[in-house]
């Protein structure tokens, strides 16, 4: 069975550091792979996914994350945070034929000026 | 031009009652989701449909229907609301079925529903 782990449900970091947000998955079979960000008030964007190729994917608003096997990890990165990122970030997974994308509890990050 | 579209925006309605919430999307998906998003952030899938058929139903109450008229639609209609339905609900599409796992999905801005 597929399951997504993301560590720390609250993250605050300072405008201009690093932000990383964690997240682990479960899978029996090579899976794809997405980070979701959540603005309030508004539904759910895509910020970049992972389904095969190149494990460092490039996604909007200058974040990044890297596929790491051997970690079962797909972690997210920004080397500098925004006011504008606070948000709340999803991991999601889906492997195969999976009907349906497996969802972390999510992150929520602060950016504090 | 929105891409999914959800109306309406807020909804607020007293326990009993039935309400309908409405999904459009104008990207030439193929498949459709309602998910419920509860207070703790926290994302649960209810329905799918893939061209007009359902398919995936988890565990929801049989008050929660939904409805697709065409592929481009899926509504959801909610019978005897209770206060524990309250959060807000979202619709979303992918692309082709059989190529949704790797192309991620289109959200709506989502419904927040209050019961009272």
């Amino acid at each position: 069975a597929q399951s997504v782990t993301q560590l720390g449900s609250h993250v605050s970091v300072s405008e201009g550091a690093l932000v990383l947000l964690r997240c682990n998955y479960s899978s029996s079979v090579p899976p794809y792979l997405f980070w979701y960000v959540q603005y309030p008030n508004q539904g759910l964007q895509l910020l970049l996914k992972y389904t095969t190729g190149a494990t460092l994917v490039k996604g909007i608003n200058g974040f990044e994350a890297e596929f790491k096997k051997s970690e079962t990890s797909f972690h997210l990165t920004k080397p500098s945070a925004h006011m504008s990122d606070a948000a709340e970030y999803f991991c999601a997974v889906n492997a195969g034929n999976n009907r349906k994308l497996i969802w972390g509890l999510g992150t929520s990050l602060a950016v504090n000026p | 031009d929105t891409a999914v579209s959800q109306t309406p925006k807020y909804l607020v309605t007293q326990m009993g009652n039935d309400k309908s919430i409405k999904c459009e999307q104008n990207l030439g998906h193929d498949t459709m989701y309602w998910y419920k998003q509860d207070s703790k952030k926290f994302l649960k899938i209810m329905f799918s449909y893939n061209n007009k058929e359902l398919i995936i139903n988890e565990t929801v109450p049989n008050r929660f229907s939904p409805k697709s008229p065409d592929k481009a639609h899926l509504n959801l209609h909610i019978n005897s609301l209770e206060l524990g339905d309250s959060a807000v609900y979202f619709c979303a599409s992918s692309q082709a079925w059989a190529e949704q796992g790797a192309r991620g999905y289109t959200f709506g801005s989502g419904t927040r529903l209050t019961v009272v």
